[in-house]
């Protein structure tokens, strides 16, 4: 089975500065997709950025990027510029290839402060 | 679009009640699932569904059980609640190909007295 790990339960960063979330994972498997959730106090959990594991380039959306490491099992989150709005739970989750379902880490909470 | 909703938002139970848990989504979303949210120790799997009429075991089925009659809705029901159910329940939904992600609903908290 899979498993996903992040590591560090509660972080923070100041207004404007950049932030790392980490993210490990175990899998046997080559092929897979990996995702960010964020999780604002009280609001919906939704989608921040997914990447292919079989893509070498690391993605990216405004200021949110990944560092996948394939070889290390690792799918970092780097948020530039934190912005208030930014805090919240973020969950890493790995999606096997036909599996029909994710498994998620139990997630970092993130506080920007002002 | 309202997405993907959750009924009821809140609930309190008393030990060996039952209840059903209605998740909609209007998006035309193949697979559908149930989560619970523990503090500490994030999203785990309920049961989940890859299409009208089939549902599957997730990693924490036990005490659950599940329905989906039509392809918009999940239901997730508790036949006899226990307070370690005490929760917060996660619908969410997503379309068939692998890199679609999962749309959630806004939860259910449960309190199982």
């Amino acid at each position: 089975a899979q498993t996903v790990t992040q590591s560090q339960p509660e972080m923070s960063v100041q207004e404007a500065e950049t932030v790392t979330l980490s993210c490990t994972y175990d899998t046997s498997e080559s092929n897979y997709y990996l995702f960010w959730y964020k999780q604002p106090p009280s609001r919906q959990m939704i989608l921040v950025i997914r990447q292919e594991a079989y893509k070498q380039q690391n993605a990216t959306e405004n200021r949110f990027s990944v560092n996948f490491q394939k070889a290390a099992k690792s799918f970092s989150l780097k948020i530039s510029d934190s912005q208030l709005g930014d805090t919240a739970m973020y969950f890493c989750a790995f999606k096997n290839t036909n599996a029909g379902k994710s498994t998620f880490g139990d997630g970092t909470t993130l506080t920007v402060k002002p | 679009n309202a997405g993907v909703t959750q009924t009821p938002k809140f609930r309190v139970l008393k030990t060996g009640q039952s209840m059903t848990l209605l998740c909609a989504q209007d998006m035309n979303h193949e697979y559908m699932y149930w989560y619970r949210q523990d503090p500490g120790m994030g999203l785990r799997l309920i049961h989940y569904s890859v299409g009208e009429g089939t549902t599957a075991k997730g990693e924490v089925p036990d005490g659950y059980n599940v329905s989906r009659l039509k392809k918009q809705n999940f239901l997730l029901g508790l036949e006899s609640a226990a307070p370690s159910q005490t929760s917060v329940y996660f619908c969410a939904s997503s379309l068939e190909r692998d890199y679609n992600e999962q749309f959630f609903g806004p939860g259910t908290r449960l309190t199982v007295l």
